[in-house]
Order: C-alpha cells, then sequence, then structure tokens
C-alpha cells in the first residue's frame, strides 16, 4: 500500500525567515505530486505539480518555490516567509498522468506565521 | 478561464433530512468533475468523481449527476447523518491542474 508523510506536522515561524516543507511517497513509483495551500477554512489552491524528477511546474505565485531531489520526495521553500504564506500546507500524490485522476493527500502542515 | 463555484457557504440540517450541495462550473475543456470531502483536522478525501454526462455516480450514500448542458455537478444524500459534518469541495480537473471551489461546510445536528 502506498504511504504519504508530511514533515513538520506544524510550524510556527517569524516573517522574513525561511522554511522547508518535505513529502515523501511510499509503495508507488514515479507519482505525480503536487502542494495544495490551504487557508483556515477556505478552498483549495494549487501551488505546484511534478511529473517527474527534477521537474516542478509552477501554478500560482507566492513567493515559493519547490522542488522533486528524488522520485519519492517534495520539498516546498522560500526564503522568506510573509504572513500571507500562513495556513495549511498539503501535499499530495496521483498514480497516472492524465485526467479523472484521484489526489491523494497528506495530513498537511499547519504554517503560522508571526 | 476554468472555474468552479458553490453558492453554498454553510449548510445546516437535521439529521435525517436530504441535502443538495451546488456545484457548477465553467470550463473550455470536455468537463472532469470531483467531489472531495474535509473532516475536521483532516486531510480532503475522494467522494466522488465523473465524467460522463447525464450519468449517476454513488458513493458511501452520496450521488452526484453530472449535466453538462447546465454546467453543474451537484452532490446529493437522502438521509444525512452526523458524521457528514465536514467541508466538501467540489473540483474542475484542467489536465494539470485541479480547480477547487470555496467550498460548502456541512454541519448535521442531532
Amino acid at each position: 500500500a502506498q504511504t504519504i508523510h508530511q514533515w513538520p506536522v506544524a510550524e510556527i515561524k517569524a516573517v522574513g525567515s525561511p522554511l522547508s516543507l518535505g513529502c515523501t511517497i511510499k509503495g508507488k513509483s514515479s507519482p505525480n505530486l503536487y502542494w495544495y495551500w490551504q487557508a483556515t477554512g477556505g478552498t483549495l489552491q494549487q501551488l505546484f505539480y511534478s511529473i517527474t524528477v527534477g521537474q516542478v511546474e509552477s501554478v500560482v505565485q507566492l513567493n515559493l518555490s519547490a522542488s522533486r531531489p528524488k522520485d519519492d520526495q517534495f520539498i516546498l521553500s522560500t526564503e522568506k516567509l510573509l504572513l500571507s504564506h500562513s495556513g495549511f500546507y498539503l501535499c499530495a500524490w496521483s498514480p497516472d498522468w492524465g485526467r479523472e485522476n484521484t489526489l491523494y493527500f497528506g495530513a498537511g502542515t499547519r504554517l503560522s506565521v508571526l | 478561464g476554468d472555474s468552479v463555484t458553490q453558492t453554498e457557504g454553510l449548510v445546516t440540517l437535521t439529521k435525517g433530512l436530504p441535502v443538495m450541495l451546488n456545484c457548477t462550473y465553467q470550463t473550455t475543456y470536455s468537463p472532469f468533475l470531483f467531489w472531495y470531502v474535509q473532516h475536521l483536522n483532516e486531510a480532503p478525501k475522494l467522494l466522488l468523481k465523473s465524467s460522463t454526462d447525464n450519468k449517476r455516480t454513488e458513493h458511501q450514500g452520496f450521488y452526484a449527476t453530472l449535466h453538462k448542458s447546465s454546467s453543474s455537478f451537484h452532490l446529493q444524500k437522502s438521509s444525512v447523518q452526523l458524521s457528514d459534518s465536514a467541508l466538501y469541495f467540489c473540483a474542475l480537473d484542467n489536465y494539470n491542474v485541479l480547480y477547487f471551489g470555496s467550498g460548502t461546510k456541512l454541519t448535521v445536528e442531532p
């Protein structure tokens, strides 16, 4: 069975500090990977997606970057946090490329920027 | 561009009553629609999906029918339970990107 693990579970960071969030998928080779952001009680906004190692596509510009250093790993980062970065960050994977794919979400990382 | 509209932000119902959560979409492509459910402090999970016009799809007592003529994919259930209290998102697939609606918070009371 496939598992998805996100770290850390929660972070409290200062404005202007750097950030690195991670996600690992086990049990599935070459998954499609995604990062989503959710404001408290709000909708899900797709940030990035990746279909292969070393290749990441940006969907929205929020002063964040993403990388896929390994087949099973997806990293979200920024050098300088903004207050607006607060929220819930969800990593997700899907098994195949194409439409009508189910997304499987990780448990998420709750970020508070103060 | 592509978009999804969910008109109800909050829906409160008594257990045992029927519910319909509205979802309409706008796209220039052939539509693929999803409903995801997110319980409190949990990750979203797929509830339903469809790309077939006028065909009802069902899961866990919930059902929805994609109507391309009205660009709608409303979620229904004939009798809600306390455990159905959650945030429900309608989403539209646009190849590489999934567009989510604003979500409907369903609260079921005893």
